[in-house]
Formats: C-alpha cells, sequence, structure tokens
C-alpha cells in the first residue's frame, strides 16, 4: 500500500515570498508523484508530476517540484507568490499499475496574505 | 471542449435514503473514476471505470456503487444514506486507464445528509 503525507497542513506566507510545500511518501514498489491545487469549490487542477527522468519538473504557474528517492520526498516549491496562489495544495501517488487511482496526502492549505 | 461536468452541484438528502451522482466526462474520454472528500478522510478513491467496465474499487461499503454506460457517461449511486456520507464527491476522466494519464477533474457534487 502506498500513503502520503503533507507535514504542514497550513502555510501563511506574504506575497512574493518564497514557499515550499512539504510531502513525503511511502510505497514497496514504483510510483508516480503529483501535486494538485483545489481552489474554493473547485475541482481539482494538476500542477505537476513525475513520472521518470528528471528530478526537477516543472509546473504551471512557475511552481516546481523535486523528486528526492532516497528520502522519499517531493516538495513543491515556488520562488514568488501572488495572492492568486491561494488555494489548498494536494500531494499524491500513483503506483504504476493501478489505472487512475491516486492516493493523496491530506493537503495544505496556503494562505499568500498582501 | 467541454470538461468534466457533474450534476447536481448541490444535494441534500436525509438519512436512509438514497441518491445518484451523475458525471459526464470529456468527449472522448473513457476512463472514468469517482473521489470521496470529507475534512476528516481528505480524498479518498471509490471506483474507476473503463469502457463500462469496473477497473478499480476503493475501500468502501457495498451502499456505494456505480456504472458507466456506452457514452461514458457514468453515475455513482449511495444506498442508505448515513451522516457520514456527506462529503464534496469528485468526479475525473482520463482518456485511457495508463497511470501517466492526466486525470481531469470535475467541480464535484456536495452531498448533505441530514
Amino acid at each position: 500500500a502506498q500513503s502520503v503525507t503533507q507535514l504542514d497542513s497550513q502555510v501563511p506566507v506574504f506575497e512574493e515570498a518564497p514557499v515550499e510545500l512539504r510531502c513525503n511518501y511511502s510505497s514497496s514498489v514504483s510510483v508516480y508523484l503529483f501535486w494538485y491545487v483545489q481552489y474554493p469549490n473547485q475541482g481539482l487542477q494538476l500542477l505537476l508530476k513525475y513520472l521518470s527522468g528528471s528530478t526537477l519538473v516543472k509546473g504551471i504557474n512557475g511552481f516546481e517540484a523535486e523528486f528526492n528517492k532516497s528520502q522519499t520526498s517531493f516538495h513543491l516549491r515556488k520562488p514568488s507568490v501572488h495572492i492568486s496562489d491561494t488555494a489548498e495544495y494536494f500531494c499524491a501517488v500513483r503506483r504504476e499499475t493501478s489505472g487512475s487511482r491516486l492516493t493523496f496526502g491530506e493537503g495544505t492549505q496556503l494562505t499568500v496574505n498582501p | 471542449k467541454a470538461g468534466v461536468t457533474q450534476t447536481p452541484r448541490y444535494l441534500i438528502k436525509t438519512r436512509g435514503q438514497q441518491v445518484t451522482l451523475s458525471c459526464s466526462p470529456i468527449s472522448g474520454h473513457r476512463s472514468v473514476s469517482w473521489y470521496q472528500q470529507t475534512p476528516g478522510q481528505g480524498l479518498q478513491f471509490l471506483f474507476e471505470y473503463f469502457s463500462e467496465t469496473q477497473r478499480n474499487k476503493g475501500n468502501f461499503p457495498g451502499r456505494f456503487s456505480g456504472r458507466q454506460f456506452s457514452n461514458s457517461r457514468s453515475e455513482m449511486n449511495v444506498s442508505t444514506l448515513e451522516l457520514g456520507d456527506s462529503a464534496l464527491y469528485l468526479c475525473a476522466s482520463s482518456s485511457s486507464t495508463g497511470s501517466n494519464e492526466k486525470l481531469f477533474f470535475g467541480s464535484g457534487t456536495q452531498l448533505s445528509v441530514l
């Protein structure tokens, strides 16, 4: 079985500051890694994904994440956040053979203050 | 291209009743999966359908069921509703069942059980 732990439930930051949202995972088999964002009253939108290859993955809206196999982590970063980045962020894993079945972390509420 | 459409957007039911939620995937997508989102349990996988066949099932009681039609539209049904079934139910579609396929989520159906 897989599990995902997001280490911070809430992250408040000021506008234009850098941010890192932390995600650790556990799995006995190879997995793909994802970050999703959820704005209020909306569904989930894919920010980025790691399937293989370069461990630094760039996504939409200026976000990037680094896969660290030895530490089983997949932290999300943005060098300068905007008010519009305020949302809930979910880290997720998917087994290479499990179709569309995602295992999600508990979520991190990012609040960007002026 | 229209996105994933879920109906209804909001639903209020009482304990013991049953409910049916609908999901229309993106045109051409044949895989539909369902997730339950609650403040306490987070996002949990319910089931996945591909070409009218259930491919994956999460750890939910038999009161939760689903089906997929030949046009790829999917419905999920919850019988004998309990208070704990109150949740946002999200549907996601993709063009195939490959684990590297991008999932597109709908805005969800907010179910309240009184």
